[in-house]
């Protein structure tokens, strides 16, 4: 199977920082890669596929790339309610899905 | 609008069996392949299953395979999990999940609130 891991498990930045998560895959995944943003209490919600593509009625301060085995998942300028944990995952190895550990993202 | 609404989880013993369900709304339900996904505390997302959207193909996670079954009924707009030989590791929050194309899997685009299952004695 392939493993997917994410870095750093958690992080605080202030409002308006950048913030960057990465998500390395165990073995070549070309860009069949997702993020996924999941507030307290709530179920996850796509907001970047196959690696860099934003998804329909997401921010544009949200980013993705690479592509390989090493992708990054940007926030541009943070905002008070990105707080949340980020998950990336992966589907090249179907029908097998697997997700990185997440990324909880604090406001310092 | 697009909803999916699990229904189903409850405290149940080792050893003990459950059947979940999944009631979708909003979108061509047999156009779409369907997975379930759960998550722990500990463990994170986990994928558990998926299912084509005729039915015809099932596949598993190793952790569940020839214990949990899933299925779905397109005239019900329905999806399913049968869930037997339940061990505490199951313990966790059960995700009705949609693939964001029509008939191809990976990227899942709409999620059900979730579904508790607790296993304890």
């Amino acid at each position: 199977d392939i493993q997917m891991t994410q870095s750093p498990s958690s992080l605080s930045a202030s409002v308006g920082d950048r913030v960057t998560i990465t998500c390395q895959a165990s073995q070549d995944i070309s860009n069949f890669l997702n993020w996924y943003q999941q507030k307290p209490g709530k179920a996850p919600k796509l907001l970047i596929y196959d690696a860099s593509n934003l998804e329909t009625g997401v921010p544009s301060r949200f980013s993705g790339s690479g592509s390989g085995t090493d992708f990054t998942f940007t926030i541009s300028s943070l905002q008070p309610e990105d707080i949340a944990t980020y998950y990336c995952q992966q589907y090249d190895n179907l029908p097998r899905l697997t997700f990185g550990g997440g990324t909880k993202v604090e406001i310092k | 609008e697009v909803q999916l609404v699990e229904s189903g989880g409850v405290v149940v013993q080792p050893g003990g069996s459950l059947r979940l369900s999944c009631a979708a709304s909003g979108f061509t339900f047999d156009d779409y392949i369907m997975h379930w996904v759960r998550q722990t505390p500990g463990k994170g997302l986990e994928w558990v299953s998926v299912i084509s959207w005729d039915g015809g193909s099932t596949y598993y996670a190793d952790s569940v395979k020839g214990r949990f079954t899933i299925s779905r009924d397109n005239s019900k707009n329905s999806l399913y999990l049968q869930m037997n030989s339940l061990r505490t590791e199951d313990t966790a929050l059960y995700y009705c999940v949609k693939d964001r194309y029509p008939r191809v899997q990976g990227v899942l685009d709409y999620w059900g609130q979730g579904t508790l299952v607790t296993v304890s004695s």
